[in-house]
């Protein structure tokens, strides 16, 4: 079963609200990484954090990976409507060579008009 | 389009039924995965392939379910005697190991058992 706690479960915001959602974990990790999903499609990787305390940006979205290496956050600025989708965390074991992705239960975005 | 493909997009079939997913990976993607996604759940790890061989599978994968890499390119995916609770979405990523990507998924395939 998922061993990632992901919230919120879901956000409704207006547009051009800052969004910020985050993902922890009972265990230690080595690698973050943050996914969107939209409706019908596979998930899109849009973050991949390798070490403790990084925090990397793409676009107008930011994600760090938790100093305690258990948590990661995805803060999306100015959010715009090709935002709605349903974000994912996910993790990968540490040990070397087992390449299995195991991922949160998502955070869903809508945007009110 | 070099992305990772799978087929069919949708897949409608009767219960007990067989059914077999086709997954093309990145064509430099040495390493192939099958996820399976249920409605308002994140994917949950199926089995993986490095080159051909089959390297991990996960208790989900139960004994109706067998997925292949015969040339260690495409894979696919058979499911005999289909249930309703199989019915899910199964998505197929593609890495490689040698340039250390992080996991490409394809477009999934909805299976709906009636």
């Amino acid at each position: 079963g998922q061993q990632l706690n992901q919230s919120p479960q879901s956000m409704f915001i207006q547009e051009g609200e800052d969004v910020s959602m985050n993902c922890t974990s009972s265990s230690i990790f080595n690698t973050w990484l943050w996914y969107k999903q939209d409706p019908g499609e596979g998930p899109v990787l849009l973050i991949a954090l390798y070490k403790a305390g990084e925090l990397t940006s793409n676009g107008r979205l930011t994600a760090q990976f938790g100093i305690t290496r258990k948590d990661s956050f995805l803060n999306i600025s100015a959010s715009i409507p090709s935002d709605v989708g349903i974000y994912f965390c996910a993790r990968r074991p540490p040990n070397f060579g087992n390449e299995k992705l195991t991922f949160g239960t998502g955070t869903r975005l809508t945007i009110i008009p | 389009d070099t992305g990772v493909s799978q087929d069919p997009r949708h897949k409608i079939t009767k219960r007990g039924q067989n059914v077999t997913f086709r997954c093309d990976p990145i064509s430099e993607h040495n390493r192939l995965y099958w996820y399976r996604q249920t409605l308002g759940q994140g994917p949950e790890f199926l089995t993986y392939f490095q080159n051909e061989a089959q390297l991990e599978k996960s208790r989900l994968l139960s004994d109706r379910f067998s997925a292949e890499r015969p040339k260690g390119s495409f894979s696919t995916l058979e499911i005999q005697r289909t249930e309703q609770g199989d019915s899910a979405m199964y998505l197929c990523a593609s890495s490689s190991s040698t340039v250390n990507t992080e996991a490409f998924f394809g477009q999934g395939t909805r299976l709906t058992v009636v």
